[in-house]
């Protein structure tokens, strides 16, 4: 099956600081999403990019699918932005199966 | 967007015992799933839970252990059978949109198994 992985696994910035996390994957997709899962496990929906450039306030994602990989920017860190982040991708046979990435863990210290 | 209601959000049950996971979506949906996370880990699937039929498993998880109920569009249910600790995990449920295949998921239930 398709292989996800993410870096770096772990990364802690100070406040205020900037942060590009990256997923690659193995094999063409349908689907790609980037999520935020918070200290209590809920997994929040931040980009649904499986190809092209997308922003949100401080957040902004890019996905090259020709090439296999995504980055999440975070700019001006806040300490809400602490958590880990995911990426996940459908297949192109994947029939809306998710198969997630490894993970980033981000710690922002005030 | 989907909103997923998932309940309970968390329990700590006895070795041996069941607990079932309900999942409520507040728009008909043709795809449910199930996944699992462990400990520090990532998300891993466990089943599609299919209208009307049975559920399809993925490879290391199995109906007798993980049975999943889809009685309608909107609702689908998910039992831990025979608890061990090594079940304890969170559990998620998931559906798309009907736009694209975005996912959407519900609040997880943390599980512990004492």
């Amino acid at each position: 099956g398709i292989q996800v992985e993410q870096s770096p696994p772990d990364l802690i910035l100070q406040e205020g600081a900037n942060s590009t996390l990256r997923c690659n994957f193995s094999d063409s997709v349908n689907n790609l999403q980037w999520f935020h899962q918070n200290p209590w496990g809920q997994l929040i929906n931040l980009f649904y990019i499986p190809s092209g450039t997308k922003q949100n306030g401080r957040l902004s994602a890019t996905t090259v699918a020709t090439e296999r990989y995504s980055l999440l920017y975070i700019s001006s860190s806040q300490t809400t932005d602490s958590g880990v982040y995911f990426c996940a991708v459908e297949s192109n046979f994947g029939n809306e199966k998710l198969t997630f990435g490894t993970g980033t863990r981000l710690t922002i210290i005030p | 967007s989907a909103v997923i209601s998932q309940k309970p959000s968390r329990d700590i049950c006895q070795r041996g015992t069941s607990l079932t996971i309900q999942c409520q979506v507040d728009s008909q949906v043709t795809m449910m799933f199930w996944y699992r996370q462990q400990p520090g880990q990532s998300l891993t699937l466990i089943a599609t839970a299919n209208q009307g039929s049975e559920a399809t498993y993925e490879s290391g998880f199995v109906i007798d252990k993980f049975p999943i109920s889809r009685p309608n569009l909107t609702f689908s249910t998910l039992t831990v059978s025979n608890m061990s600790p090594e079940d304890s995990s969170i559990y998620l449920c998931s559906a798309g949109s009907a736009m694209n295949t975005e996912a959407f998921f519900g609040q997880g239930t943390r599980l512990t198994v004492v």
